[in-house]
């Protein structure tokens, strides 16, 4: 079965600092990989997938993400944290119509 | 703009009366989605519908149905509440795999309070 593992629930950054999210998938087949967030009462806005085309994805907001299948990784990253990044983030693996979500991060952006 | 909608956006209900969720989007997805989201946790996939064929996951209480009356609608019917059904309900569509991965597109969800 796919699944992926987000660890460290909660993930404080400074403002200006860079956010990193990490996210390791588990996989027997070539991994649909996916970053959603969600705010707060908000349904869940897709920010970039990974569908073997490149493994630099560029997703909305700034965020981008790398797929390393050697780690088997699929970290999440922006250069600098805006006040408007405080949110859930979750990592996603795709396979059998469905999704497969990791525990998710909750980030908060200090000012 | 093409997109899930959710109605409504808040609900509240009274432990054991009869709930339905309704769900509806204009991208003409034939895969939509049902979860369940308890506060701060991931979404839970409580069934699917691939086009007119229902898909139940093994661990979704009987407690929750649901119809899909045409490829635009679909319902979330819960049939007796408990206190613990209180989450946020989500929808989500995909087109079918094979056109294009697996990326759902998400509803902005209705919230359920059960008094």
């Amino acid at each position: 079965a796919q699944s992926v593992t987000q660890l460290g629930s909660h993930v404080s950054v400074s403002e200006g600092a860079l956010v990193l999210l990490r996210c390791n998938y588990s996989s027997s087949v070539p991994p649909y990989l996916f970053w959603y967030v969600q705010y707060p009462n908000q349904g869940l806005q897709l920010l970039l997938k990974y569908t073997s085309a490149a493994t630099l994805v560029k997703g909305i907001n700034g965020f981008e993400a790398e797929f390393k299948k050697s780690e088997t990784s699929f970290h999440l990253t922006k250069p600098s944290a805006h006040m408007s990044d405080a949110a859930e983030y979750f990592c996603a693996v795709g396979g059998n119509n469905r999704l497969a979500f990791g525990k998710g991060n909750q980030v908060v952006v200090i000012p | 703009d093409a997109m899930v909608i959710q109605n409504p956006r808040y609900q509240v209900t009274q432990f054991g009366k009869p709930v339905t969720l309704s769900c509806s989007q204009t991208l003409n997805h034939n895969v939509m989605y049902w979860y369940q989201q308890k506060s701060s946790q991931a979404p839970k996939l409580l069934f699917h519908y691939y086009d007119k064929d229902f898909n139940n996951e093994a661990d979704t209480p009987d407690n929750f149905q649901s119809r899909r009356p045409n490829t635009s609608f679909c319902f979330l019917d819960i049939r007796s509440p408990g206190l613990g059904d209180a989450a946020m309900y989500l929808c989500a569509t995909s087109r079918d795999a094979g056109l294009g991965g697996y990326e759902q597109f998400f509803g902005p969800g209705t919230r359920l309070t059960v008094l």
